[in-house]
């Protein structure tokens, strides 16, 4: 089965960081373009970067552009997301998902709480 | 930036109804829009993309229809299974903005 699986999540004070990994199985990894969406709690969903199979293309939404860094190991077939400078409106879900037609598969979701 | 401003933002209706949701673009987005569901404390599911096309597995009861600002999201005779969040998203140029979403309750 297609499967994406976050982890990484937790409580992190103000101004911290924390790197969140997103494991893929059932599908050919290296072929596809991945996203970061985040939800915060009771909110919409906001999408936060983009990495393209190679990892030569990659975009941010400018609330996260200069804090947030996507990666990936395609021989390992994980995705990275390392976050810096958090803050209380980081505080959400953080789900990957596949960009296959687009978002075409998600995980679960992994919680971050930015809080002192 | 390209804004997506969905409407409504809550619906209540019957099993049965036939609903539609509308979502509009700030500018021209051609046919680059997407519309997923989301049910309470699960991940969302792409349900439509390039405006009208179904994703694999989506009853025929869903619907996808616009193009350039204006589109909507149509589903026939509701089931209980429908309820949740509905969300629609661009894909034009560099950024993937999600609309605000609109909730669908049992009334």
């Amino acid at each position: 089965d297609v499967q994406l699986v976050e982890s990484g999540g937790g409580l992190v004070q103000p101004g911290g960081s924390r790197k969140l990994s997103c494991a893929a199985s059932g599908f050919t990894f290296s072929s596809f373009g991945m996203h970061w969406v985040r939800q915060a709690p009771e909110k919409g969903l906001e999408w936060v970067a983009y990495i393209s199979s190679g990892s030569s293309t990659i975009y941010y939404a400018d609330t996260v552009k200069g804090r947030f860094t996507i990666s990936r190991d395609n021989p390992k077939n994980t995705l990275f997301l390392q976050m810096t400078s958090l803050r209380s409106e980081d505080t959400a879900m953080y789900y990957c998902a596949r960009a296959g037609t687009y978002f075409d598969v998600w995980g679960a979701g992994t919680t971050v709480t930015v809080s002192s | 930036d390209i804004q997506m401003t969905q409407s409504p933002a809550s619906l209540s209706a019957s099993v049965g109804e036939t609903v539609t949701i509308t979502c509009r673009a700030s500018e021209n987005i051609y046919s680059y829009l997407a519309w997923y569901q989301q049910k309470q404390g699960k991940s969302p599911q792409l349900l439509v993309y390039n405006a009208k096309t179904l994703a694999e597995g989506v009853p025929s009861r869903f619907s996808g229809s616009g193009s350039g600002t204006q589109f909507s999201l149509k589903i026939n005779s509701l089931q209980p299974e429908d309820f949740g969040s509905y969300y629609c998203q661009h894909h034009y140029g560099t950024l993937y903005t999600f609309g605000g979403g609109t909730k669908l309750e049992i009334k």
